[in-house]
Parts: structure tokens; sequence; C-alpha cells
């Protein structure tokens, strides 16, 4: 256990549906950030949020928002879902910023059908 | 974009050799991380370097790191069947203000018992 909680673990929707990925970071962590992995397109930077507030911004479609709450969980929103968001999303967590390694968790496993 | 590209991207060795994989990137940077994923797992973070360090170890894990050639290198030494799984090199890019880790596609190892 990394101590950064994904839920759910898998997720299967349809297309056009829209879905809520959660996070809880590593207990004392401030910033959280959210990675799609897709075979094709490797590991992609999509967010990053640092005690509630967004930091920096990567490759993140305008269907796609997220968010980060007082008691620093985060959760990834994703809308009118298309087949090709099948993907692994991943979420990670650190002290601060990216000069310190980061803590991933497991990963939600999306598929659209 | 990409930022580190790691070579090769399979390798395949005996248990009880070494294996190198290698990584190099484009712009300067603060640190460079390498990360083991087992498959369809999470990341798990291995090693920082900072770039004013030359080479690291941890365990059975050296790492290298050559600015001026905008270069990195993992070593394994005496590997096993539990190394079997893909390394990312994961590079800051602090550009336009934002902070975010680029990870390169990965090197898939796998060890033979």
């Amino acid at each position: 256990d990394s101590g950064v909680t994904q839920t759910p673990k898998h997720l299967i929707t349809a297309t056009g549906q829209r879905v809520t990925l959660r996070c809880s970071p590593r207990s004392g962590d401030l910033s959280v950030y959210w990675y799609q992995q897709s075979l094709d397109q490797g590991l992609q930077f999509l967010i990053q949020y640092y005690n509630g507030e967004e930091r920096a911004k990567g490759n993140i479609l305008e269907r796609f928002s997220a968010q980060q709450f007082p008691d620093l969980h985060s959760e990834l929103n994703l809308s009118s879902l298309e087949l090709g968001d099948s993907a692994l999303y991943f979420c990670a967590s650190s002290p601060n910023t990216y000069r310190h390694g980061y803590t991933f968790g497991s990963g939600t496993r999306l598929t659209v059908v | 974009s990409q930022q580190g590209e790691e070579d090769p991207q399979a390798l395949s060795i005996q248990e009880g050799e070494n294996a190198t994989m290698n990584c190099s990137y484009k712009t300067s940077i603060n640190n460079l991380q390498w990360y083991r994923q087992n498959s369809g797992r999470g990341l798990v973070h291995l090693i920082l370097i900072r770039s004013n360090e030359r080479e690291k170890h941890s365990g059975r894990l050296r790492v290298t790191l050559d600015t001026s050639k905008k270069s990195s290198s993992l070593l394994i030494t005496a590997s096993r069947a539990a190394d079997t799984a893909s390394y990312f090199c994961a590079t800051d890019a602090t550009q336009g203000g934002s902070e975010k880790l680029v990870f390169g596609k990965g090197t898939k190892l796998t060890v033979n018992p």
C-alpha cells in the first residue's frame, strides 16, 4: 500500500457518459497529480493541484476537469466519454513539488464501450 | 510532449546478469527520477538524482547523470526475476511557469529465471 488511494479500481461505462475518479493523497502530501496512461501515448500528465489550487496543466482535454478539496482529496471528472478515453488513470502525490519523488496510487482502469 | 526517452524499449536478460537502461532528455533539468511499474500497477519511485550529482546508489541500483550529454543510466546489478517490470525516467519540466514531471515511454525489462 503506497498511501495513495484511488477509487474505483475499475470502471466500465458507455460513450457519452460522465465519470468521477477519486484520489486520496498520502498523509501530509499537499500536491496531487493526475496522469493518463495508454498504450500508444504512454504516461501523459494531465493536471496538478497544490493545497487546493491548480498549479500546472498538461494535456488535459476540455471534457475533463479536476479539483482538490479542503481535505486534500482530489477528483477527476471525465465527461462526454469517447472510446479513446479508455486508459489507466493514475493519481500521485508529493510533499510539494517535483523536487521530491511522487507516490503513485494503483490507478483506475477506465474502459469506455 | 516527451521530455525523456528510454533506450532500449525492451530488454531481456538472465537472472544474475546486470541490466542497463538509458534515458536521454532535451531541456535543462533540476532533477531526474527513475520509476518502476509492474504490469498494470502504479509506478514506484526508485531514485532521484539532482542536476549537480553525477552518481547515486540505492541497494542494487546505480544511477548516473551526465548533464552535458543530457543523459542518464540506470544499472540494476545481479538481477532477479522480481525485477521484471517497466522502468521509466522522469524529468521536471518548468515551462511557462508550470511545474510537472514528464515521463518517457519506458524500458520493458524481462528477467528470465
